[in-house]
């Protein structure tokens, strides 16, 4: 069963950091893009980043909100995901979902998503 | 960037009745959309991807079409565990984005 389980969601102040990581077995992780996806409270989902894999170079893609602030790494040999998030302001409060993507035709589409955790940003 | 619009934003409506939601995109992104179902408190759930096709495990009632700017999801015959909120998202180019969501509730 393919599973994902994301951890480290806190309560930090504005300004401060913060790094999520994803688990996951029950699939080859090193042959899948992994997508961080977010949802703040009462809100709609939106997507922040993701990372390729190896056969892309481990190329990595962000949403504009994020970039520069927010960095997403891999470890395939732990069959993990992480996002390290920097300079983090009010607006950055949500679920933090990590999903991983399956490949059809030329794009990769999210199949399975983690249940989420939560970062609050406030002081 | 390319914007998704979602129609209707929210839809009371019962079981058994056919629902169509619709997603239109701010430019052509041929066939590089997903839909999903997000249950309140619960992760999303993929539905359709690459517009048309289902996802593996989810019931013949809903089905997707549509390309370049224009999609539909359908759901022949609401069922109670269908009430939920639905997305879609392109995946023709980066940023990736998502719609505003379609919530679906009981008349």
């Amino acid at each position: 069963e393919v599973q994902l389980v994301e951890s480290g969601g806190n309560l930090v102040q504005p300004g401060g950091s913060l790094r999520l990581s994803c688990a996951t077995s029950g699939f080859t992780f090193s042959a899948h893009f992994m997508d961080w996806v977010r949802q703040a409270p009462r809100k709609g989902l939106e997507w922040v980043g993701r990372t390729k894999s190896k056969t892309y170079s481990y190329t990595t893609e962000y949403a504009a909100s994020v970039k520069g602030r927010f960095t997403i790494s891999r470890d395939d040999s732990k069959n993990s995901l992480y996002l390290q998030m920097n300079s983090l302001q009010t607006e950055d409060t949500a679920v933090y979902y990590c999903a991983k993507s399956v490949r059809w035709g030329d794009r990769s589409y999210m199949d399975v998503w983690g249940k989420g955790t939560t970062v609050t940003v406030s002081s | 960037d390319i914007q998704l619009t979602q129609s209707p934003s929210f839809l009371s409506t019962s079981v058994g009745d056919r629902v169509t939601i619709t997603c239109r995109a701010s430019q052509g992104i041929s066939s590089y959309l997903a839909w999903y179902q997000q249950e309140p408190e619960k992760a999303p759930k993929l539905l359709i991807y690459a517009a048309s096709t289902l996802q593996s495990g989810v019931p013949s009632r809903f089905s997707g079409s549509g390309s370049g700017t224009e999609f539909t999801l359908t759901i022949s015959s609401l069922q109670p565990e269908d009430f939920a909120t639905y997305y879609c998202q392109q995946l023709h180019s980066y940023p990736l984005t998502f719609g505003g969501g379609t919530k679906v509730e009981i008349k």
